[in-house]
């Protein structure tokens, strides 16, 4: 097994810029679920989907995050337009369906906002 | 909705020794308790977990404790070595919470040669 795909890696653009990260969840896996990562405020769960469909969202900052799941291996999440404070480590995490199921996360992708 | 508190945030052992990370949880329905690791500039990393069905469950060096009356469950690492320095998170779900875990903030444990 892959285990969960992100890209890219890293990250580095202006202010300004449209961002966007991208996530394949390990093949079975029905949940996929974004996390943001700073010093400061920890891991932040920004949305989460099952069978494609966003479950909840409220974790998501503002309005210049979007994000979509076309199909079960693949996620998007959008920043339009980025701003310095966007700057963090996104996860992306998937799962089965059930309860008490462990999350798996990818490598992440390191943000940089100039 | 659930809260999970983590303490301590840092702690810092000589190798060889035990270490021992507590969390508390604020929802009694909460039955699922997994416990990451996550070393600096890597991916959060499942160690052990456990259901609330059980009160201790043990993988080699390390078990996880859950007292459910007291809404508490701690992670236990003997024989410290090095390779156990990181990040550790705790995290609990409900049922029906559809998978979704609330975090910890995390514990920096190092491991001092």
């Amino acid at each position: 097994d892959a285990g969960v795909i992100q890209s890219p890696r890293h990250e580095v653009t202006e202010m300004g810029q449209e961002v966007t990260l991208r996530c394949k969840p390990i093949s079975g896996h029905d949940y996929l679920f974004w996390y943001r990562q700073t010093m400061m405020r920890g891991l932040e769960l920004l949305i989460y989907f099952n069978n494609n469909v966003p479950i909840d969202d409220s974790g998501m900052p503002e309005d210049r995050f979007s994000a979509k799941m076309p199909n079960a291996s693949f996620s998007t999440l959008k920043i339009q337009p980025s701003e310095p404070r966007d700057s963090a480590v996104y996860f992306c995490a998937s799962s089965y369906t059930g309860d008490g199921q462990p999350q798996h996360f990818g490598d992440g992708t390191r943000l940089s906002i100039l | 909705g659930e809260n999970v508190e983590q303490h301590p945030s840092t702690l810092s052992v000589q190798e060889g020794d035990s270490a021992v990370i507590k969390c508390t949880y604020s929802d009694s329905a909460s039955n699922y308790f997994p416990w990451y690791k996550q070393e600096l500039g890597k991916r959060p990393q499942l160690i052990i977990d456990i259901r609330s069905n059980v009160g201790e469950k043990k993988d080699q060096r390390i078990a996880v404790t859950l007292n459910k009356t007291a809404k508490h469950f701690s992670l236990h690492i003997t024989e410290t070595q090095p390779e156990d320095s990181a990040v550790y998170f705790c995290a609990a779900s409900k049922r029906g919470s559809q998978g979704n875990l609330i975090f910890g903030k995390g514990t920096k444990l190092s491991v001092k040669p």
